[in-house]
């Protein structure tokens, strides 16, 4: 079945730049999404890219997908304390369902 | 514009008990969606309504899980008897059920279960 892979921990200071990778294997992906879980909260959509794309940059966030490899990151520009969450990388083919990775616990530290 | 909104928040049983978890979607939500999210894991969907219909239960244990949304509102999952391997997050999630690939999902807080 379809499977999506990432980085379980990433740490970095404020300020710095953070790049949380993921790898997805349905070649049909249609839709690819960024989503961010704080602790206690259920999941917020945080961006998401259609698969035409190579690019999408909302305020501080930069999708890039490269489709060939199927890859895909999500780049926080001046990462700030509150940026602090498990992030979780998602695609959805068609009418199909979200498939979710395991989430990256982004740790930034002042 | 209110959440999906969730009850309880927390609970804890004891393996073989029953429990019952409540969602609240959206207003104007026709699709519903219950996932099991597991301590390190990503959240796996267990049931997909549209309107009072199921759309999707293919990863259902339906010997010990059940839901309903009866009026095609509000919505109940039910674990009975629960085992020590239910212990989860359970999120709750809306959309609009727009008949197009792209149908944005809006998610609950989530009810913690602790199965001891």
């Amino acid at each position: 079945g379809e499977d999506v892979e990432q980085s379980l921990f990433l740490s970095v200071r404020e300020g710095d730049s953070s790049v949380i990778n993921c790898t997805y294997t349905d070649s049909s992906s249609t839709y690819l999404y960024w989503y961010k879980q704080e602790p206690g909260a259920g999941l917020q959509l945080l961006t998401y890219i259609f698969s035409n794309m190579d690019m999408k940059q909302d305020q501080r966030l930069t999708v890039l997908l490269n489709k060939k490899d199927k890859h895909l990151s999500l780049r926080i520009a001046d990462t700030q304390t509150g940026d602090s969450a498990i992030y979780f990388c998602a695609e959805k083919s068609g009418y199909s369902t979200l498939t979710f990775g395991k989430g990256t616990m982004l740790l930034v530290s002042p | 514009e209110a959440g999906v909104a969730q009850s309880p928040r927390y609970k804890i049983i004891e393996k073989r008990q029953s429990v019952a978890f409540w969602c609240n979607p959206i207003s104007g939500h026709a699709t519903l969606y219950w996932y099991q999210q597991i301590l390190g894991q990503g959240p796996k969907l267990l049931i997909q309504f549209q309107n009072n219909g199921v759309v999707d239960d293919s990863q259902l244990p339906k010997d010990r899980f059940s839901a309903e949304r009866l009026k095609g509102v509000d919505s109940t999952l039910k674990i009975q008897p629960a085992k020590l391997e239910d212990s989860a997050v359970y999120l709750c999630a809306s959309s609009l059920g727009l008949s197009i690939a792209w149908d944005e999902q809006f998610f609950g807080p989530g009810t913690r279960l602790t199965v001891l």
